[in-house]
């Protein structure tokens, strides 16, 4: 069984700043993929950026990255510059086949 | 293009009710998914079509809740009694492929059961 776990229920940053979210997670596949999700108030979940399990380069995309430790299976995003849109609950994603296995996201507040 | 889109946003049913939920995938999107996400806990796998068929349904957490994909278009998800625990937001997810392709979510049911 796949596992994700977002051990931060809340986080906040200031404007501008930069905050780190983490995300462990826990398979038995040597092939997979991790995804950090976005949801807006009120609003769609998004695809924040996705990282393949066999690449040892890190994403980025644009203000957001990630840091992939396979050995350690950590998968933590990085918001650079954060800005007051940036404001939602984030998901951890974990797929190994056509399904996605979440964390309990992380509800992240942004300052002004 | 449009989205996924789901409908009704929310739904507040009694206990012992039924109630159905629709999602509209983007078009030409073969695969169709269903989550549920309740009382605040981590998102969870339904099910999952390809078309018509349903690829995996193991995430279904038991009879009394039935999911139909006609002509591989839109899908609906009946729950036949619904019960207090049914309560959450189901959301649905459409993609041009299986497995690593990406899952675009629908905006989610709220469903309240009383």
């Amino acid at each position: 069984a796949q596992t994700v776990t977002q051990s931060q229920p809340e986080m906040s940053v200031q404007e501008a700043e930069t905050v780190t979210l983490s995300c462990t997670y826990d398979t038995s596949e040597s092939d997979y993929y991790l995804f950090w999700y976005k949801q807006p108030p009120s609003r769609q979940m998004i695809l924040v950026i996705r990282q393949e399990a066999y690449k040892q380069q890190n994403a980025t995309e644009n203000r957001f990255s990630v840091n992939f430790q396979k050995a350690a299976k950590s998968f933590s995003l990085k918001i650079s510059d954060s800005q007051l849109g940036d404001a939602a609950m984030y998901f951890c994603a974990l797929t190994s086949g056509s399904r996605l296995t979440f964390g309990e996201g992380t509800q992240l507040t942004v300052n002004p | 293009e449009a989205g996924v889109t789901q409908f009704p946003s929310h739904s507040v049913i009694e206990k012992g009710q039924t109630v159905t939920l629709r999602c509209d995938p983007i078009s030409g999107h073969d695969n169709l998914y269903w989550y549920r996400r309740v009382m605040g806990k981590e998102i969870k796998f339904l099910l999952h079509f390809v078309k018509e068929s349903k690829q995996d349904e193991s995430g279904m957490p038991n009879n009394r809740f039935l999911a139909e994909r006609t002509g591989g278009t839109y899908s609906t998800l009946k729950v036949q009694p619904a019960e207090l625990e049914d309560s959450g937001v189901y959301f649905c997810a459409s993609s041009q492929g299986g497995q690593y392709y990406e899952q675009y979510f629908g905006p989610g049911t709220r469903l309240t059961v009383t």
